[in-house]
């Protein structure tokens, strides 16, 4: 099976600031890769999903970017930090592109003062 | 457009009774659905799903129901527990969209002792 490793936990930013949350997974190979973001009380937002090495698809203009160096790795990244950038921001593995089950981190939760 | 509507934002039931969480979507090539349940601070996690081609699927207590004609799936947990205590997300995928979810957002699910 699959483990998917966030870090990190907690972060506290100042407006401005640049980020960088990681996410990497074993177990697996060539996986699909997906960055969320859970806003206080709303659901599940895809910001970014990766099918390969180099390859990122956006799904909402913002200011964050995304990165897959390595197989297993996925990078979200930001220049300068908003504060509506705050919230609860998850990576999902899914196996391949023949099924649909997604498996998450344990997350990040990010606050921008 | 919000393609994949849980109405109910919460959820209060009683140990031993059964819940019942309902999901409705709008997007007629969505061809699997997927249960998800998130504690505080935590990934989602998988719970169970259910092809197009079917109208039922079972695992244990859980069970999930798929009317394709209203455009309606149900979650039932029989019996309830208090470790059952959760949000649960529905979630729909269309094969030929990369394999992406589209996620509801949410039903924060209480299970009183």
């Amino acid at each position: 099976s699959q483990t998917i490793h966030q870090w990190p936990a907690t972060l506290v930013q100042p407006v401005g600031s640049p980020l960088s949350l990681e996410c990497t997974v074993e177990g697996t190979s060539n996986p699909n890769l997906y960055w969320y973001r859970q806003a206080a009380g709303r659901g599940l937002q895809l910001l970014f999903y990766s099918v390969g090495i180099g390859q990122i698809s956006s799904e909402v203009p913002q200011n964050l970017s995304a990165s897959r160096p390595q197989d297993r790795q996925f990078i979200l990244s930001s220049k300068k930090l908003l504060l509506s950038d705050s919230g609860f921001y998850l990576c999902a593995s899914q196996l391949g592109q023949r099924t649909y089950e997604q498996y998450f981190g344990p997350g990040t939760r990010l606050t921008v003062t | 457009d919000q393609q994949v509507k849980q109405n109910s934002p919460s959820l209060s039931v009683q140990e031993g009774r059964i819940s019942i969480l309902n999901c409705d979507y709008t997007n007629s090539m969505f061809d699997y659905f997927l249960w998800y349940k998130k504690y505080p601070a935590e990934g989602p996690t998988f719970l169970i799903s259910i092809s197009s081609i079917k109208d039922k699927n079972e695992d244990g207590r859980f069970t999930v129901f798929l009317n394709k004609s209203a455009k309606h799936l149900s979650l039932h947990i029989v019996p309830s527990q208090p470790g059952d205590s959760a949000v649960y997300f529905c979630a729909a995928a269309d094969g030929g969209s990369n394999y992406k979810l589209t996620f509801g957002k949410g039903t924060l699910l209480t299970v009183n002792p």
